[in-house]
């Protein structure tokens, strides 16, 4: 059974840090492209950036919004997805899922999803 | 890169079917057959319903079916249930190798 459980969220000030996780399990994790989707309070979805799988480059990809700010990244050996968040802003508040992304000849879709944790930026 | 344009709301009865549109550009929605479709019930994650325009995954009622023309895409959910109100949204890859959504439609079965 694939799982994905992030974990780090919580309240930060604004111009703070937070670094959120993401452990899988159920799948082979090293062969997965993987994206973060952040839900603000009351609001839709939002697609915050990928990493792709080593054998595609391991290269990452971002929104606009956080470019700069965030950093995506991955450690094979235990499993898990990063998002390092910086300079956060007040509009970063939301819940963040991380996300598996079927991609290339399969189409471009997220087939599993984590429960999300909640950033909270506020003064 | 602007989120697709979905209605805000939806609503039909038990038995009916609905459509919810999805309006992109060539640059996402009309240049590729990668538009997905996700539900999402209050307090929940999101699910898969249907990818590539029209694939739905294994599990997935066969009352669900999506479509696309030109820079829009629709799901249709036939059959209404009480099980499927919620909140939808589309997502379609785009030419700067992103991801974007739609806004969401919350669907109401009356």
């Amino acid at each position: 059974e694939v799982q994905l459980v992030e974990s780090g969220g919580g309240l930060v000030k604004p111009g703070g840090s937070l670094r959120l996780s993401c452990a899988a399990s159920g799948f082979t994790f090293s062969n997965a492209w993987m994206s973060w989707v952040r839900q603000a309070p009351g609001k839709g979805l939002e697609w915050v950036g990928r990493i792709k799988s080593k054998t595609d480059g391991g290269t990452t990809d971002y929104a606009a919004p956080v470019k700069g700010r965030f950093t995506i990244s991955r450690d094979d050996s235990k499993n898990t997805l990063y998002l390092q968040m910086n300079s956060l802003k007040t509009e970063d508040t939301a819940v963040y899922y991380c996300t598996t992304e079927v991609t290339g000849g399969s189409g471009y879709y997220f087939d599993y999803w984590g429960q999300g944790t909640l950033v909270t930026v506020s003064s | 890169q602007s989120a697709l344009t979905q209605p805000a709301s939806v609503s039909g009865s038990p038995g009916q079917s609905i459509t919810i549109s999805c309006t992109g550009t060539s640059s996402d929605v009309g240049g590729y057959n990668y538009v997905s479709w996700y539900q999402q019930h209050p307090g929940k994650a999101p699910k898969l319903m249907i990818y590539d325009v029209s694939n739905r995954p294994s599990g997935v009622s066969n009352r669900f079916s999506g479509s696309k023309s030109g820079n829009t895409a629709s799901l249709t959910i036939s059959g209404l249930q009480a099980e499927d109100e919620a909140d939808y949204y589309c997502s379609s890859y785009t030419s700067s190798s992103t991801q974007v959504f739609g806004g969401g439609t919350k669907l109401t079965v009356l």
